[in-house]
């Protein structure tokens, strides 16, 4: 069945700790999405991918980095200048992405990140 | 002032109750989305809608664009449609979406 992987489901970070999200998506999707979510918040847009090798910043990208290499794979990194890294991250893509009209989401089943 | 609010945070219901979600917006949109979010935190979407009413078996959406205002109904509702529910709004360009901060809906036996 086509869909999205995210790994972990449970990741732990320690203090000045890079950790890496992972995800990976069956769908042949050219764009790709990452998602931040705090309790009593609505998601926020980290960075955004429309097409392999290219990525945007979204809402709230101090601190995390990603990458497209691959069309399957926009693995997320926080990194130890992310302070409140904390959160529930979750992964989506689009067929097309990018231009209107607006297009269904796909969204993974997300990683819990906490801090040791 | 959220761009997206929703209507109620909290909602509990009993089963076979018909259910009303609300979602109002301040910005001009080209579509807006309905999704629903299990315990686990997976989310799904359940509509995608720029004018008009979707139906889809016991759900239906409702959008109106004059008023910035879209409702979610559930039709004889069960515990299993227990979950968050949460109207996200696409506007500008492509698939940016703004999110409402979602309606916990919990339906008892």
């Amino acid at each position: 069945d086509g869909g999205i992987t995210q790994s972990p489901k449970y990741l732990f970070r320690k203090e000045g700790q890079n950790v890496t999200l992972s995800c990976e998506q069956n769908l042949n999707h050219d764009a790709m999405y990452w998602y931040r979510q705090d309790p009593g918040q609505g998601l926020r847009l980290i960075y955004y991918s429309q097409i392999v090798n290219d990525f945007q910043k979204g809402d709230i990208a101090e601190g995390y980095s990603v990458s497209r290499e691959k069309k399957e794979s926009f693995p997320l990194t926080v990194t130890s200048a992310q302070k409140n890294p904390t959160a529930f991250y979750l992964c989506a893509s689009s067929q097309r992405g990018g231009k209107p009209p607006a297009e269904k989401l796909f969204f993974g089943s997300g990683t819990q990140l906490s801090v040791l | 002032k959220n761009e997206v609010e929703q209507s109620p945070q909290n909602l509990t219901a009993q089963e076979g109750e018909f259910i009303t979600i609300n979602c109002s917006y301040s910005v001009g949109i080209s579509a807006l989305h309905w999704l629903q979010q299990h315990p686990g935190g997976g989310i799904v979407s359940l509509f995608m809608l720029s004018s008009g009413k979707k139906k889809h078996g016991r759900l239906i959406a409702t959008i109106n664009i004059q008023e910035k205002h879209s409702s979610l109904h559930i039709t004889a509702s069960h515990p299993r449609d227990s979950a968050v529910y949460i109207c996200a709004v696409s506007s500008g360009g492509g698939n940016k979406l703004t999110f409402g901060t979602g309606t916990q809906l919990k339906v008892e036996l």
